[in-house]
C-alpha cells in the first residue's frame, strides 16, 4: 500500500498569500488527485492527474510533481478557499489518500 | 446530469449489518466504476473499494475484505455496499463516487448499542 504523508496539517492563511500543500509518497505514483472538502459536504476533484484544474476551478490552484513528490498551490489566497484538501494516489490498488491539510483564513 | 443519490442515514447495534444505496442518474450505470470511501473524523479519507455494475467486477482494499460487500442492480441502477459485524470503528460518513469526478452526499453510519 502506497503511504501519502501531507503536510502541513493544518495552515492559516492571509488574503493574497500564497499557500502550498506538499503530498509525499513511499513509493513512485504516476497519477495524483488533489480534492476540496468543506464541512458537511462530499469531496470534490479540484486537480487530477498531477496538474489539470478540475472544471470551474479558479487559475489560482495549481498542481505539480513526479515520482514519490507532489504539490499543491494557491497563488493567492481568498476566502472561499478555506477548506480540507487531500492527495489521493490513482497510481495502484489500494488507492490510498493523504491525512488532508485543513487550510483556515488568518 | 450525473447524480448519485445515497440512502439516509442508519443506527445501527453492534454485530449487526447495514446495507447502503447509491442510485445513479443520468450517465449509462453498468460502464463506470463505483467507488465507495469511508470518512470518520480525524481519520479523513479510505477507499474501501469498487464495483463495475456491467460485469459485477470488484476490487477490495485487503483491510475491507469481509467487512463489506458491494452489489450492483442495473435494472435500478443502483449500486449497494453491505457492511457486516458492525463495531464502532464503522461509525463513519460512506460516500458513493463515480471515479473521481461525481460523489454522493454520503451516507452516515452510526454504530451504538
Amino acid at each position: 500500500e502506497i503511504l501519502l504523508t501531507q503536510s502541513p496539517a493544518i495552515i492559516a492563511a492571509s488574503p493574497g498569500e500564497k499557500v502550498t500543500i506538499t503530498c509525499s509518497a513511499s513509493s513512485s505514483v504516476s497519477y495524483m488527485n488533489w480534492y476540496q472538502q468543506k464541512p458537511g459536504s462530499s469531496p470534490k476533484i479540484w486537480i487530477y492527474g498531477i496538474s489539470n484544474l478540475a472544471s470551474g476551478v479558479p487559475a489560482r490552484f495549481s498542481g505539480s510533481g513526479s515520482g514519490t513528490s507532489f504539490s499543491f498551490t494557491i497563488n493567492s489566497m481568498e476566502a472561499e478557499d478555506v477548506a480540507t484538501y487531500y492527495c489521493q494516489q490513482r497510481s495502484s490498488y489500494p488507492l490510498t489518500f493523504g491525512a488532508g491539510t485543513k487550510l483556515e483564513l488568518k | 446530469q450525473v447524480q448519485l443519490q445515497q440512502s439516509g442515514a442508519e443506527l445501527m447495534k453492534p454485530g449487526a449489518s447495514v446495507k447502503i444505496s447509491c442510485k445513479a442518474t443520468g450517465y449509462t450505470f453498468s460502464s463506470y466504476w463505483i467507488e465507495w470511501v469511508k470518512q470518520r473524523p480525524g481519520h479523513g479519507l479510505e477507499w474501501i473499494g469498487e464495483i463495475l455494475p456491467g460485469s459485477g467486477s470488484t476490487n477490495y482494499n485487503e483491510k475491507f475484505k469481509g467487512k463489506a460487500t458491494f452489489t450492483a442492480d442495473t435494472s435500478s441502477n443502483t449500486a449497494y455496499m453491505q457492511l457486516s459485524s458492525l463495531t464502532s470503528e464503522d461509525s463513519a460518513v460512506y460516500y458513493c463516487a463515480r471515479r473521481t469526478l461525481y460523489w454522493g452526499q454520503g451516507t452516515s453510519v452510526t454504530v451504538s448499542s
